[in-house]
């Protein structure tokens, strides 16, 4: 079965530019996540969808990040402007039941991300 | 407190050691519990989730104990490519669905 797809692998933007991360999860998995992961630490989860409403958003800085996922498969992480703090590896994962969340999530490789 | 905390390491063992980590959550409401290794500059990958009643794979042992609320992963007979960070990961009830925390990783790094 194919993994999640992510694009770019790599981006480099100035501060206050924007930039646009993409997802497709696996095939027929519900549930979609970013995280953001700064070096040396575990990934931080920003957004969760399930098919394509919001289930928590809670740490995702609304001034200045959005996400949809549209139709219920891929979806878009969107930073606008973005800062230097913001530097990081951008990961999207899905799984495959909604609910309990007793499937394991399933990673892309990750955008990494450097604000000059 | 934080909601997930592991041994900070790092772990350095000779090959053929047995290592052992541990994970805490705070939350005892919490459903699913997993353990995920992340190798340097990759994505995080699923090593084995972790049942109530233990469970085990290979030299690769979870323990799950909701009474002192922490989860546990043994490592045997420790290889050179087992060197890595190992990441805890616990699924918590949440209004809509559920919840997922990270732990910050523990690294463990196996010698010759």
């Amino acid at each position: 079965e194919a993994g999640v797809a992510q694009s770019p692998r790599y981006k480099i933007i100035e501060k206050r530019q924007s930039v646009a991360f993409w997802c497709n999860p696996i095939s027929g998995h519900a549930t979609l996540y970013w995280y953001q992961q700064i070096l040396g630490q575990g990934p931080k989860l920003l957004i969760q969808f399930q098919n394509n409403g919001v289930v928590d958003d809670s740490q995702l800085p609304k001034d200045r990040f959005s996400a949809e996922r549209l139709k219920g498969v891929d979806s878009t992480l969107k930073i606008q402007p973005a800062k230097l703090e913001d530097s990081a590896v951008y990961l999207c994962a899905s799984s495959l039941e909604p609910g309990q969340g007793r499937q394991p999530q399933h990673f892309g490789d990750g955008t990494r991300l450097s604000i000059l | 407190r934080k909601e997930v905390e592991q041994d900070p390491g790092p772990f350095n063992v000779p090959e053929g050691a047995t290592v052992a980590f541990n994970c805490t959550y705070s939350n005892s409401a919490s459903q699913s519990f997993f353990w995920y290794r992340q190798d340097c500059r990759k994505e995080p990958k699923l090593l084995m989730s972790v049942y109530s009643s233990g469970n085990e794979d290979g030299r690769f042992t979870a323990q799950l104990n909701r009474a002192s609320q922490y989860i546990s992963l043994l490592i045997r007979d420790s290889k050179l490519s087992d060197s890595a960070t190992y990441l805890c990961v616990v699924n918590m009830g949440n209004t809509g669905g559920f919840k997922t925390i990270f732990g910050a990783g523990t690294r463990l790094f196996v010698k010759a």
